[in-house]
């Protein structure tokens, strides 16, 4: 089954507002970890965050380990923001530190 | 500069050829990891190298390959290409062999066109 899996699949907001993004999973995954692609397509690391809240500028996530899923709030969105966001995780008593990730949330903020 | 480096950027070739796409870690990290990034499959991971040795392996082609060197750099050769290889691959880097957490660093990427 769907081991990552996020919605919404598209967003598009208008500069200034604020968005939740959200990622489910399955119980064979733990470790969560958000990442942005921004539009020239290199993979930034924004949170490792396996549970509880952390917050960076006007970025914060969420994850609710016990009920599988994991939040990512954009405060004050700007046009910088765009590009794709991916959830991903390690294969639950895994021995290698490869990722699962899910096929991301498309974000487009408009001026 | 996350530190992990990929080169080339780009690469262009033809159907049948072979590339070979290299990987430098980031500076103390002893695992390197592969992913494929196209269209229709998203972000998959191919293989893992730690301190030299093949640690994990994904959804890789058999047509598909890679190595780590005695210095930690890795090389992936992609060999008979075909248009559905036509993607971003990434390099990844971590300290350790297993669950990178904070210290697992991606690469910008090389972008294989295949014609």
């Amino acid at each position: 089954g769907i081991q990552v899996e996020q919605s919404p699949p598209d967003l598009i907001l208008q500069e200034g507002a604020n968005s939740t993004l959200r990622c489910n999973f399955s119980d064979s995954v733990n470790n969560l970890q958000w990442f942005h692609q921004n539009p020239w397509g290199q993979l930034i690391n924004l949170f490792y965050i396996p549970s509880g809240t952390k917050q960076n500028g006007r970025l914060s996530a969420t994850t609710v380990a016990t009920e599988r899923y994991s939040l990512l709030y954009i405060s004050s969105s700007q046009t910088t923001d765009s590009g794709v966001y991916f959830c991903a995780a390690f294969l639950r008593g895994g021995s290698q530190g490869n990722l699962i990730f899910g096929k991301g949330t498309k974000l487009s903020v408009k001026p | 500069d996350s530190g992990v480096t990929q080169t080339p950027k780009h690469l262009i070739t033809a159907t049948g050829q072979r590339v070979t796409l290299r990987c430098s870690p980031r500076s103390g990290d002893l695992s390197v990891y592969w992913y494929q990034q196209s269209l229709d499959q998203g972000l998959q991971f191919l293989i893992q190298y730690y301190n030299g040795e093949e640690r994990a392996k994904g959804n890789i082609l058999e047509r598909f390959s890679a190595q780590q060197f005695p210095d930690l750099h890795s090389e992936l050769n992609l060999s008979s290409l075909e248009l559905g290889d036509s993607a971003l691959y990434f390099c990844a880097s971590s300290v350790g062999d297993a669950w990178g957490g904070y210290g697992y660093t991606f690469g910008s990427g090389t972008r294989l066109t295949v014609v």
